[in-house]
């Protein structure tokens, strides 16, 4: 079983911040998925990457295969980003889902 | 295009009853994950559908739940008789091939009275 932590679980940033989230897993992989879900709301798909960095808008996704390590960064924050960042390895036809990062944007 | 669509969006039962919930994949993806969701925590796997056959079925408590994909489209899951600790989130997901970029439906919360 691959275990998926992710850190902070937490998050509270004022509107315009640089934000990182991080996500480790313990096994090697095919591909890490990024996801966004809104208070009450379905789950998005933000990213899915299994090497180097992804790029759209204001979302960064990188990944480090050595180091079995993915980073979220989000630039300009903005309240709209308030939101679950759950981040999912892919890897021997299995999903494994971390717990989430709750992160609040204040205006 | 239509994304996953899921029904009901909300449902209250009483323990002891029986619950259904309905999910339809969006066109043309083979792949269709259920997934129960708690508060506070990532979704967690209960079966994957590769078209009609469930191909993962290890962490669906089978004395309780079922399913079924029936021609590979849509897809019904069921718990019977439902418990208090069976109140969760109950997510749809769907993609063109297993590993692939997975569309979430809305989910179905469920309260267990």
């Amino acid at each position: 079983k691959n275990e998926v932590e992710q850190s902070p679980q937490n998050l509270t940033a004022q509107e315009g911040e640089f934000i990182t989230i991080n996500c480790s897993y313990s096994v090697g992989i095919s591909a890490l998925h990024w996801l966004q879900q809104h208070p009450g709301g379905g789950i998005v798909s933000l990213f899915m990457l299994s090497s180097g960095k992804k790029k759209h808008g204001r979302l960064i996704a990188t990944i480090n295969i050595q180091e079995k390590h993915s980073s979220l960064h989000i630039t300009a924050s903005h309240p709209r980003d308030s939101a679950v960042y759950i981040c999912a390895s892919y890897g021997g036809n299995q999903f494994y889902f971390g717990t989430g990062t709750s992160l609040t944007v204040i205006p | 295009e239509a994304g996953v669509v899921q029904s009901p969006r909300y449902k209250i039962i009483e323990k002891k009853q029986p619950v259904a919930f309905w999910c339809n994949p969006i066109s043309g993806h083979n792949t269709l994950y259920w997934y129960r969701q708690n508060l506070g925590q990532g979704p967690e796997l209960l079966i994957r559908y590769e078209n009609e056959e469930a191909v993962d079925d290890s962490q669906l408590p089978k004395d309780r739940f079922s399913a079924e994909r029936l021609k590979g489209v849509d897809s019904t899951l069921k718990i019977q008789p439902a418990e208090l600790g069976d109140s969760a989130v109950y997510l749809c997901a769907s993609s063109f091939f297993v590993g692939n970029e997975q569309f979430f439906g809305p989910g179905t919360r469920l309260t267990v009275l």
